[in-house]
């Protein structure tokens, strides 16, 4: 596609339930990353994509996160039994993937998360 | 340890130049980018820099001291539209992912 798409845009839940966010990349990107955005908090990283592989889910903050990426394209972001502190701005991004230092990312407009 | 630093918020007038500094420490370091997000919106990219130095692209410039672990981004005849929040994240090794600091604040008014 012409940029990255992350679907839904907005998502309000109840505590304790799950959710699945999607990202579409750029096509031929190759790298795909997630990050989380709180109010006052920069971009806190989550997992990273090369394909379909993650060699980087560091930042996961618990193993209520998990992420999967299928065909080198679209990702799903899934929380399980969501909490309060989960809501936060969820933010994909891609790149080429070439592994070069100044590979740009670019970013998707975000999904909004409201845990009720 | 890895940590990003910069001011939280800034404001200007119209017209006028903004500094925004940018302070890092990574486990190794191969470049320093700076995005603009506007309030809402995705970042977006505004600049790299890998060696030290002063990069210009047109009202916006960004320097880099490796030895100094510091970075600014420098805006030049502000608009209202550059109202926004500005990004600062470090690379570490390369094809890993960006680390980001909490962003800062530019409020411009006329």
């Amino acid at each position: 596609g012409a940029g990255v798409s992350q679907s839904p845009s907005n998502k309000v839940t109840e505590k304790g339930k799950d959710v699945e966010l999607r990202c579409d990349p750029i096509s031929g990107h190759t790298a795909l990353y997630w990050y989380r955005q709180s109010l006052g908090q920069g971009l806190e990283f989550l997992i990273y994509f090369q394909g379909n592989s993650a060699p980087d889910k560091s930042g996961l903050p618990s193993d209520r996160f998990s992420a999967e990426r299928t065909g080198g394209s679209v990702s799903t972001l899934t929380i399980q039994r969501t909490q309060q502190e989960d809501s936060a701005v969820y933010l994909c991004a891609s790149s080429l993937g070439g592994g070069t230092a100044n590979e740009k990312l670019f970013f998707g407009s975000g999904t909004q998360l409201s845990v009720l | 340890g890895q940590n990003i630093d910069q001011p939280t918020e800034m404001t200007a007038t119209e017209g006028a130049i903004v500094q925004i500094n940018c302070t890092y420490q990574t486990s190794g370091f191969n470049g320093l980018f700076w995005y603009q997000q506007h309030a809402g919106e995705a970042p977006t990219f505004l600049s790299y820099n890998v060696l030290d130095g002063l990069e210009e692209k047109g009202r916006f410039s960004s320097f880099l001291s490796r030895s100094k672990g510091y970075s600014y981004l420098l805006l030049k005849e502000l608009q209202m539209k550059d109202s926004a929040s500005y990004l600062c994240a470090a690379r570490p090794p390369a094809g890993t992912a960006l680390i980001f600091g909490k962003g800062t604040t530019l409020s411009v008014s006329s």
